[in-house]
């Protein structure tokens, strides 16, 4: 299916574990993104892609990984997760093609206990 | 990076026009405006974008001052569907990176 997919959508970890979230685009977009939404706020950005193997940080990157092997894939790792970190994550990805539009995934609910 | 500043949230009934309006004093001259939907569980969704004056789409209007110090998402005869986070950005579309997504606006739209 075309679009962008995020796996899984919902994930419960302990503390101190390391997990990794998945985000897949099927339409070769360059830029990508990903987002974490906690309750009741807007979306801060974590990291964020222009191509295959260039990333750079967002406004809060501390305690994620990123990479980017492929263009279509852009999968997020917190090398050890923290309480802190319980949050919806959201991936998208944006073309530039003259417009501010980005499509998002429909999230990952990743919980840390 | 131009600070937006929205109402936090907004009530409504099904069948108004319903504006939301978004402060942004201090936006450059290359940066554009743009407002995103959200609704419960899922992610944000492209709206509408607009430099100056009016832009109108299948969904809303957006109305720019000459100053371009704010603006103004319409949307015309809202549904109950229409409950939603609305946010409004502004940067250079060059570099999606840089916007900045606020609180949003809260839409809670009343039969």
């Amino acid at each position: 299916d075309a679009g962008i997919t995020q796996s899984p959508r919902y994930k419960i970890t302990e503390t101190g574990r390391q997990v990794t979230l998945m985000c897949h685009q099927t339409w070769s977009h360059s830029y990508m993104f990903w987002y974490r939404q906690d309750l009741g706020h807007g979306l801060r950005l974590i990291y964020y892609s222009a191509a295959a193997d260039i990333t750079d940080k967002g406004e809060v990157p501390d305690g994620y990984v990123v990479s980017r092997s492929k263009t279509e894939n852009f999968p997020l790792t917190l090398e050890s997760a923290t309480r802190s970190q319980t949050s919806v994550y959201f991936c998208a990805s944006n073309i530039l093609a003259g417009r501010a539009e980005a499509f998002f995934g429909q999230g990952t609910r990743l919980t840390v206990v | 990076l131009a600070k937006t500043t929205q109402p936090i949230s907004m009530d409504s009934y099904e069948g108004q026009e319903v504006n939301i309006t978004c402060s942004h004093n201090n936006i450059a001259t290359n940066d554009y405006i743009t407002w995103y939907q959200q609704f419960p569980s899922q992610g944000p969704r492209f709206i509408i974008q607009g430099y100056k004056t009016k832009v109108t789409n299948e969904v809303a209007s957006l109305f720019i001052p000459a100053d371009r110090k704010s603006s103004t998402l319409s949307l015309p005869r809202v549904s109950l569907s229409d409950t939603a986070v609305y946010y409004c950005l502004v940067g250079d579309i060059r570099n999606f990176n840089k916007f900045y997504f606020g609180s949003g606006t809260k839409l809670n739209v009343k039969p």
